[in-house]
């Protein structure tokens, strides 16, 4: 079975520093990785999707940045952050076609931006 | 493109009473609906799915939610609650077929039970 794992769990950051939030799958090969921010009151919001290695598709302009250096590995990333950045991430991967169609949601990293 | 409307932000329900979510999608395509739950500072966990087939879909913990095309909805049901489905539950929606597009995700629905 699946397993998203995603780090840190919490980050507390100053406006202006960079970030770097990790994301990696174990039991899956070749997976279509996500990353969705939840911001209070404005549920899921897809900010990147990936279906390689180096193959980013970015869905909204933002101050972020994501990278797929490894199969199983996505990383969020940020030079300067803003405080409309702080929200919960959360890291996912597709299961696949047929009836495994769906997505596994990792638990999720909460960034506070101060 | 698509959307996803849940019109309600909270629902308070007695704990053993019925409960409806509703979920109200929009597309020019066909689609794959999900609901999704989630327990405070936890991730998503997968609820049900509709992909194909019978409207009526069965999930985990008793839930059960039922595909309209005519009204593109998807509501989510349960016959009786439990404390412990106080939670934010999200309705969702991708393109049928679509392996590498995201998920299109509703504001979410608190769910309260009261004892």
């Amino acid at each position: 079975s699946q397993t998203i794992h995603q780090w840190p769990a919490t980050l507390v950051q100053p406006v202006g520093s960079p970030l770097s939030l990790e994301c990696t799958v174990e039991g899956t090969s070749n997976p279509n990785l996500y990353w969705y921010r939840q911001a209070a009151g404005r549920g899921l919001q897809l900010l990147f999707y990936s279906v390689g290695i180096g193959q980013i598709s970015s869905e909204v302009p933002q101050n972020l940045s994501a990278s797929r250096p490894q199969d199983r590995q996505f990383i969020l990333s940020s030079k300067k952050l803003l405080l409309s950045d702080s929200g919960f991430y959360l890291c996912a991967c597709h299961l696949g076609a047929g009836a495994y169609n769906e997505q596994f949601f990792g638990p999720g990293t909460r960034l506070t931006v101060l | 493109a698509q959307s996803v409307t849940q019109l309600d932000s909270q629902v308070p329900v007695f704990e053993e009473a019925p409960v409806e979510l509703r979920c109200n999608y929009s597309s020019s395509v066909s689609v794959y609906l999900f609901w999704y739950v989630q327990y405070p500072n936890q991730g998503l966990q997968l609820l049900l799915k509709y992909l194909s087939g019978s409207t009526l879909v069965k999930g985990i913990n008793g839930f059960e939610a039922e595909f309209n095309k005519s009204q593109t909805s998807f509501h989510l049901r349960k016959p009786s609650v439990h404390i412990s489905d106080t939670a934010e539950y999200f309705c969702a929606v991708t393109a049928a077929g679509g392996g590498a597009d995201g998920l299109t995700f509703g504001k979410g629905t608190h769910l309260i039970i009261q004892p």
